[in-house]
């Protein structure tokens, strides 16, 4: 069964730094692009950064380009997000998703960033 | 504001058909890209539900259908059913100065009366 599963969630102060991860199971982690994608409390989802399946290629949504950093470990099969410099408005639940072509295909479960002083 | 234009609600009752509009523009849905939709459960991650405008995954109910024409798509959803209730989102490409970049619409909520 094809499974992503996040972690490292949490309250960060404004301006602080918070590492996400997304751990794959159940496909050949390094034969995809992988992505991570927002929601913010009761809002829409929001496309936040991809990265290709070598790590050679990394696209951001503007908001958070120089702030957050994508990154993967294919030994480890897993998917990372670096986020610093962190605003009120970076609060939301931040979704892993396997990238197939040009459509994400499966979700994680998601992790909660709250970002409050 | 979303790039992609989506109803803010749409209901049906039981049995009914119920669409659900995406409205893009030429540099998204109208320049040939394709459209996606998701459904998102009450508490949970978003699921695919139709990809490359309107193939359903292995699993998906044929009652759900996609279509695409011009700068616009849409979901359709025949025999509602209670469990049909959930946010549904489009998901295109959208090219500007900045580059291609994925992009959502803003959601539509579907109620099952």
């Amino acid at each position: 069964e094809v499974q992503l599963v996040e972690s490292g969630g949490g309250l960060v102060q404004p301006g602080g730094s918070l590492r996400l991860s997304c751990a794959a199971s159940g496909f050949t982690f390094s034969s995809y692009w992988m992505s991570w994608v927002r929601q913010a409390p009761g809002k829409g989802l929001e496309w936040v950064a991809n990265i290709k399946q070598d790590g050679s290629e990394k696209y951001y949504v503007d908001s958070v380009k120089g702030r957050f950093t994508i990154s993967r470990d294919n030994a480890k099969n897993s998917l990372y997000l670096q986020m610093n410099s962190l605003r009120a408005e970076d609060t939301a639940v931040y979704y892993c998703a396997r990238k197939r072509f040009d459509w994400f295909d499966p979700w994680g479960q998601g992790t909660l960033v709250t970002v409050s002083s | 504001q979303s790039v992609l234009t989506q109803p803010p609600s749409v209901s049906g009752a039981p049995g009914q058909r119920v669409t659900i509009s995406c409205t893009g523009s030429s540099s998204n849905i109208g320049a040939g890209y394709d459209v996606h939709w998701y459904q998102q459960l009450p508490g949970t991650a978003p699921k695919l539900l139709i990809y490359g405008n309107s193939n359903r995954p292995s699993g998906v109910p044929d009652r759900f259908s996609g279509s695409k024409s011009g700068t616009s798509a849409s979901l359709a959803i025949t025999g509602l059913q209670a469990e049909d209730e959930a946010d549904y989102y489009c998901q295109s490409y959208d090219s500007s100065l900045s580059g291609r970049r994925e992009v959502f619409g803003g959601g539509t909520k579907l109620t099952v009366l």
